[in-house]
């Protein structure tokens, strides 16, 4: 089945700092990767959407300044965490679907953030 | 107002017994409806995917129903194991780009033993 794997699986970072989560399609080319953000005992709250080569699509609230998203290939999408804040912290999931309108989207296995 | 209810908001069983969640939905236009499950710090696995013209679905001891009239699915376990201790969460698409996901906010399932 399809593999879509994160790294790091947890990162611990500064006040201030920048942290970059990588996200890669291992076994599939996806066409499209969305970012997700996860609170305790929350739901999966979507980020933004991106296309390989396009610019990402953000959410409604969602900085995109702050969150900078960078889908250059096709098996990999990548989110920085600028200048992240302890509210920052929280689970990131991402997930990629391939082309031609598949209804499967596979998720990775998340990044806990944590901003101290 | 949430799109997609779930209840209930969590649920404790017994090891070998059988549970059913709920997952009402008012997302419209449908495309289909998804069941994940979530284990703790990881990220959702697909358990069933199931169009409007779909009303039952199984993958193993899983099994989803989907009633498109009335909007409604339910997630029905059986026998169940300690490894099923996790969050199901209902995941209704509204287009067919598969890119307008609406998540519920899950139910948390414990099973002891």
């Amino acid at each position: 089945g399809a593999v879509v794997s994160q790294h790091p699986s947890w990162v611990i970072c500064k006040s201030g700092t920048s942290v970059k989560i990588e996200c890669r399609s291992l076994d599939f080319q996806a066409t499209t990767m969305f970012w997700y953000r996860q609170f305790p005992k929350q739901s999966l709250m979507l980020m933004a959407t991106s296309n390989e080569g396009s610019k990402a699509t953000y959410e409604q609230g969602v900085e995109k300044d702050k969150f900078l998203i960078n889908h250059a290939s096709l098996t990999l999408s990548t989110l920085t965490v600028t200048s992240a804040h302890p509210e920052d912290s929280s689970f990131y999931i991402c997930s990629a679907s391939s082309a031609g309108g598949s209804y499967e989207q596979y998720f990775g296995p998340g990044t806990r953030l944590t901003v101290t | 107002k949430n799109q997609v209810e779930q209840s209930p908001q969590s649920l404790i069983i017994l090891e070998g017994k059988n549970c059913t969640l709920q997952c009402n939905y008012t997302v419209s236009p449908f495309s289909n409806l998804r069941w994940y499950k979530q284990d703790t710090g990881r990220g959702p696995v697909s358990l069933t995917i199931m169009t409007f013209s779909e009303n039952t679905k199984s993958n193993g001891r899983y099994t989803a129903t989907l009633d498109a009239d009335t909007k409604q699915s339910s997630l029905h376990i059986t026998a169940s194991q300690l490894s099923d201790s996790a969050s199901y969460i209902c995941v209704v698409l509204s287009d067919y780009n598969n890119n307008d996901m609406r998540f519920g906010a899950g139910t948390r399932l414990t099973v002891k033993p």
